[in-house]
């Protein structure tokens, strides 16, 4: 157990639909981390968050957005679903220390299917 | 941008030593990470290495050649349990506010046999 809280597990929606994944980070982490992982794409890095304010932005879609609140927790939101989004949504966080070794702790995804 | 290689699929004997490389080409250099992953599982940190050498770690260790743009993860007494993916990740530098970003590869998926 990584201390990475995310829901839903699994999530199955139709194209055209939103959907909001949510992340609690380990104790005491100030940065979130997602990242998107299907089958010929690999992981991809989406966004960096640090104590609520985004850090790095990778290839992020116009149709997904994230925030991180005050509790430090995170969302990722998708709208305009398309058959293509269908993958495992990784949420990771790390300390500061982490941050330089490039330790981070990943929670065990959110899989969307979107039918 | 990144671009980072390494081989698909690798199968070793249990007991043995396997050594899987990774390749990358990279604007900037600060980290070459190493993950291990579990099918169905989360990613989980190994390594990682800022500086040319080895580092061991157990029975993992990882090398880097900065001016090559090369690493390997090396796997001693390989076991069953070491069955997974492993994914090679570089950052190309501690962004502008501190942004961090490591930029995986696709991973090595390791087949440990009897």
């Amino acid at each position: 157990d990584s201390g990475v809280t995310q829901t839903p597990k699994h999530l199955i929606t139709a194209t055209g639909q939103r959907v909001t994944l949510r992340c609690s980070p380990r104790s005491g982490d100030l940065s979130v981390y997602w990242y998107q992982q299907s089958l010929d794409q690999g992981l991809q890095f989406l966004i960096h968050y640090y104590n609520g304010e985004e850090r790095a932005k990778g290839n992020i879609l116009e149709r997904f957005s994230a925030q991180q609140f005050p509790d430090l927790h995170s969302e990722l939101n998708l709208s305009s679903l398309e058959l293509g989004d269908s993958a495992l949504y990784f949420c990771a966080s790390s300390s500061l220390a982490g941050v330089r070794t490039g330790e981070l702790f990943f929670g065990e995804g959110s899989r969307l299917t979107v039918l | 941008g990144q671009n980072i290689d390494q081989p698909t699929e690798m199968t070793a004997t249990e007991g043995a030593i396997v050594q899987i490389n990774c390749t990358y080409q990279t604007s900037g250099f600060n980290g070459l990470f190493w993950y291990q992953q579990h099918a169905g599982e989360a990613p989980t940190f190994l390594s990682y290495n800022v500086l040319d050498g080895l580092e061991e770690k157990g029975r993992f260790s990882s090398f880097l050649s900065r001016s090559k743009g090369y690493s390997y993860l090396l796997l001693k007494e390989l076991q069953m349990k070491d069955s997974a993916s492993y994914l090679c990740a570089v950052r190309a530098s501690i962004l502008t506010g501190g942004g961090n970003k490591l930029t995986f590869g696709t991973g090595t998926q390791l087949k440990v046999e009897l």
